[in-house]
């Protein structure tokens, strides 16, 4: 079946530094791929999406590019701060024809920048 | 913009008892998702509805039931609680349109503890 594998946290890092989360995937079809990020005793919010290969989505400073050939979807930010500290959640959706499009996670990576 | 509204966002139940957890989705989307997250975990799909109807189920206990309602927001009944459903409850609601779903909006969850 579908899955998804990230890197494992926790990930801490100082304020301006360079952010990277990996993110592969297995999929039996061609797969929308989103980075959702859950901040302390919220929900989930979505951070940005792809829906095909060479996508690339972008928010906040956050980039994250659908790579089939290596079937990646890994989270970048050049320089991270304090506020972005949360778990992120990387996630495809992977529909069989005419099936619901339910949403399967990662473990998530919690990350703690500090000042 | 609305969001997704979740009720109750606490609530705690005594074991075997039962619990009716609600979810309003954003005005105008017609699917709505149930995932569980339990503690430190990534979020488990449960079932979905497409106007009115079931349209998938996952790893749903025998014990759940779930609907949609003419209004669109549906419910989640969880009969004989056990400790193991505590956990977080999310509704999530897309549009669906001839190319399938749109990117999911998450509410802010129901934390369901079970003592």
């Amino acid at each position: 079946g579908d899955s998804v594998t990230q890197m494992e946290g926790p990930v801490t890092l100082s304020e301006e530094a360079f952010l990277t989360i990996n993110c592969t995937y297995t999929a039996t079809g061609y797969p929308s791929l989103f980075w959702y990020v859950q901040y302390p005793g919220e929900g989930l919010q979505l951070l940005l999406k792809a829906t095909k290969a060479d996508d690339k989505g972008s928010n906040k400073g956050f980039e994250a590019t659908y790579r089939k050939e290596t079937t990646s979807f890994h989270l970048e930010k050049g320089s991270v701060q304090v506020s972005d500290s949360a778990v992120y959640f990387c996630a495809l959706s992977d529909p069989p024809q005419g099936g619901s499009e339910k949403l399967v996670f990662g473990k998530g990576t919690k990350l703690t920048v500090n000042p | 913009a609305a969001g997704v509204i979740q009720s109750p966002r606490h609530l705690i139940k005594e074991k075997r008892e039962t619990a009716t957890l609600k979810c309003y989705p954003i005005p105008r989307h017609d699917t709505v998702y149930w995932y569980q997250q339990g503690p430190g975990q990534d979020p488990q799909f449960l079932i979905s509805f497409y106007e009115k109807m079931q349209s998938d189920k996952g790893s749903i206990p025998d014990r759940f039931s779930a609907q949609q309602f003419s209004d669109y927001h549906s419910e989640l009944n969880m009969s004989s609680l056990e400790l193991g459903d505590s956990a977080l409850y999310f509704c999530a609601s897309s549009s669906t349109g001839t190319s399938g779903s749109d990117t999911q909006y998450f509410g802010p969850g129901t934390r369901l503890t079970v003592l």
